[in-house]
């Protein structure tokens, strides 16, 4: 089963405006992380956010966790028509034996 | 760089074949994972393994096993291919929280 669900499904933006994407999960989480995955190919690592942080940035994403209403948003400032991919979350809990467990993900298109 | 890869990119097998998908990671890690993404379901977790010769089922084990004889390579076999398992397979290393990806192999049953 999905512990994390991503809001919307699909995105569509024009270059150098803001992508916001949410991701909500069921139950307490050790962590949460972002991956991006380009079409075709394979996930890559954007950001990692522990349980007792509530915000992370690293250049233009910034990452805010709210555990009392179990939920994750990715902001992607300013983007580019190469930030076109699919992003997913994904978290690792105690409940679930500490695997990783993804959600269905966020497709986002940036027009040039 | 961390250097997942997985022994092909696309792969067409008949049903009923056994199918064996390498994945072979060169930092180390401890921890090596296989999923499969399909449309509007994400990533699900199929097996994964802690150390050499340990394996443990994930969400979706059926009609799968795994094979971890060396720590470096971990590989998922299809006993008897059938066509819902056509798919996205994806295999990952890790040695703490951050998971590393191989590019995916995209297999087609007929």
């Amino acid at each position: 089963s999905q512990q994390g669900e991503e809001d919307p499904q699909a995105l569509s933006i024009q270059e150098g405006e803001n992508a916001t994407m949410n991701c909500s999960y069921k139950t307490s989480i050790n962590n949460l992380q972002w991956y991006r995955q380009n079409s075709g190919r394979g996930l890559v690592h954007l950001i990692l956010i522990r349980s007792n942080e509530r915000e992370k940035h690293s250049g233009r994403l910034r990452v805010t966790l709210d555990t009392s209403k179990k939920s994750s948003s990715l902001l992607i400032t300013a983007s580019r028509a190469a930030d076109t991919a699919s992003y997913f979350c994904a978290t690792d809990a105690k409940a679930a034996g500490n695997k990783l467990t993804f959600g269905g993900g966020t497709r986002v298109l940036v027009k040039p | 760089d961390v250097k997942v890869t997985q022994s092909s990119r696309y792969l067409v097998k008949r049903t009923g074949e056994k199918v064996f998908l390498e994945c072979v990671q060169d930092m180390d890690h401890e921890n090596m994972f296989w999923y499969r993404q399909d449309p509007g379901l994400g990533l699900r977790l199929i097996y994964f393994s802690y150390d050499v010769k340990m394996k443990e089922k994930g969400d979706i084990p059926e009609g799968y096993s795994v094979s971890r004889e060396k720590k470096e390579r971990f590989s998922l076999i299809l006993e008897s291919a059938s066509t819902n398992q056509t798919s996205m397979y994806l295999c990952a290393s890790s040695r703490g929280l951050e998971a590393f990806f191989g590019q995916g192999t995209r297999l087609t049953v007929v």
